[in-house]
């Protein structure tokens, strides 16, 4: 029964480090996303895979990259990372990106960057 | 500029009394809206949802409004529990597309037993 798991489910780094957040769900979804929670700003979309082998960008892509490495799995890498990038991640997962915008959400990973 | 708005971070309530947590949207073309609820170190979760073409949907305790002419919904909990607390996002989409999905900033309700 485990959804959508992530990890890690926190970590530090340096300004300049690299690092992946992995993510994965076993409902056998399509469509996964990747969104920050800023505090007072609410979720924002940072990348989507509407089906296995697609990914487009959201809402506030810039410094990120991601790999919808197979059906399952939904990855989510920073680069160079950046103090403005300290934030809360949660992937997320739906049947069809065209469906009723109901999200199963992972447990969220906390990032803070020095 | 925030396309779905949520005006008050936090509200509290009295256990058995009715909460009423409130949501105004800019966008016109949203035809969807839902709400979810997070807990602490916890991903949100789906709890109850609105098509534009209707005005109201109940579920259990909890009861979503939608005023299109006003551009505002809101959620009403009957009675609340202590469990409820919680942080509340509202959320608003295009033609029932998840990728074009919306969130308000969240509205933590606090319900004192």
């Amino acid at each position: 029964n485990a959804g959508v798991t992530q990890t890690p489910k926190f970590q530090v780094l340096k300004t300049g480090q690299s690092m992946t957040l992995q993510c994965a769900q076993d409902m056998n979804h399509n469509s996964m996303y990747w969104y920050r929670q800023d505090p007072g700003m609410g979720l924002r979309l940072i990348y989507y895979s509407a089906s296995e082998g697609t990914t487009d960008k959201g809402e506030v892509p810039n410094g990120y990259n991601v790999s919808r490495l197979n059906k399952r799995e939904f990855s989510l890498r920073l680069e160079s990372a950046a103090p403005s990038q300290t934030s809360v991640y949660f992937c997320a997962s739906s049947a069809l990106a065209g469906y009723t915008g109901e999200l199963f959400f992972g447990e969220g990973s906390r990032l803070t960057v020095l | 500029d925030q396309q779905v708005k949520q005006n008050s971070p936090s509200l509290s309530v009295q256990e058995g009394r009715i909460s009423i947590l409130n949501c105004d949207y800019t966008n016109s073309m949203f035809d969807y809206f839902l709400w979810y609820k997070k807990y602490p170190a916890e991903g949100p979760t789906f709890l109850i949802s609105i098509s534009s073409i209707k005005d109201k949907n109940e579920d259990g305790r909890f009861t979503v409004f939608l005023n299109k002419s006003a551009k505002h919904l809101s959620l009403h909990i009957v009675p609340s529990q202590p469990g409820d607390s919680a942080v509340y996002f509202c959320a608003a989409s295009l033609s029932g597309s998840a990728r074009q999905l919306t969130f308000g900033s969240g509205t933590q309700l606090t319900v004192l037993p």
